[in-house]
């Protein structure tokens, strides 16, 4: 099985932050990796697919990028509607799996 | 309006059967691989199973193996998963979602397994 490793598990942030959360994969994944962001009591949302494509309807100021086994989540300017957890999951085999998320607070 | 409505959802017993629903609405439905997601109490998430366009191809997390089924009706925009001997450690909110990147997430059905 394939491990994906969040970091960190947590942050703390202000309104206009730049917010970086990394990823790493267990083995190569190519670029079959999306995001998700989750807020209390409700469904995930899909951020982001294939590494670093958006979303349709999700703001710019997020972002994805790398390959392989290392990819990262960037929010530029963090807004209040960000406060959240978000996690990593990878599509490139079976089982798909899930990273520990990272909850960003402030 | 693109949907995911999930349903069936509730307390079973220990060893006890459940049918979770998922109704799609807003979009093909018939064109995309679907999953179940599930979340246990304060955890993270975990995929469960996941079937293709025409139901031949079917995939599960260890753990449930020989006990879920995931299914789907085209003709109806359904999928659907029947969860069978459920444990303890079955107890979670579950999500259908679309495709193997789960693009589209549903608002799930919470499962309790206890006596």
């Amino acid at each position: 099985d394939i491990q994906m490793t969040q970091s960190p598990s947590s942050l703390s942030a202000s309104v206009g932050d730049r917010v970086t959360i990394a990823c790493r994969a267990s083995q190569g994944i190519s670029n079959y990796l999306a995001w998700f962001q989750q807020k209390p009591g409700k469904a995930p949302k899909s951020l982001i697919y294939a590494a670093s494509r958006l979303q349709s309807g999700v703001p710019s100021n997020f972002s994805g990028s790398g390959s392989g086994t290392d990819f990262t989540l960037t929010i530029s300017s963090l807004q209040p509607e960000d406060f959240a957890t978000y996690y990593c999951q990878q599509y490139n085999s079976y089982p798909l799996t899930f990273g520990g998320g990272t909850k960003v607070e402030i | 309006e693109v949907q995911l409505v999930e349903s069936g959802g509730g307390l079973v017993q220990p060893g006890g059967s459940l049918r979770l629903s998922c109704a799609a609405s807003g979009f093909t439905f018939s064109s995309y691989w679907m999953s179940w997601v599930r979340q246990a109490p304060g955890k993270g998430l975990e995929w469960v199973a996941n079937i293709n366009q025409d139901g031949s191809e079917k995939y599960y997390v260890d753990s449930v193996k020989g006990r879920f089924t995931i299914s789907r009706d085209n003709a109806k925009n359904s999928l659907y998963l029947l969860m069978k001997s459920l444990r303890a450690e079955d107890t979670a909110v579950y999500y259908c979602a679309s495709g193997v990147a789960f693009q589209i997430w549903g608002q799930g059905t919470m499962v309790t397994v206890s006596s």
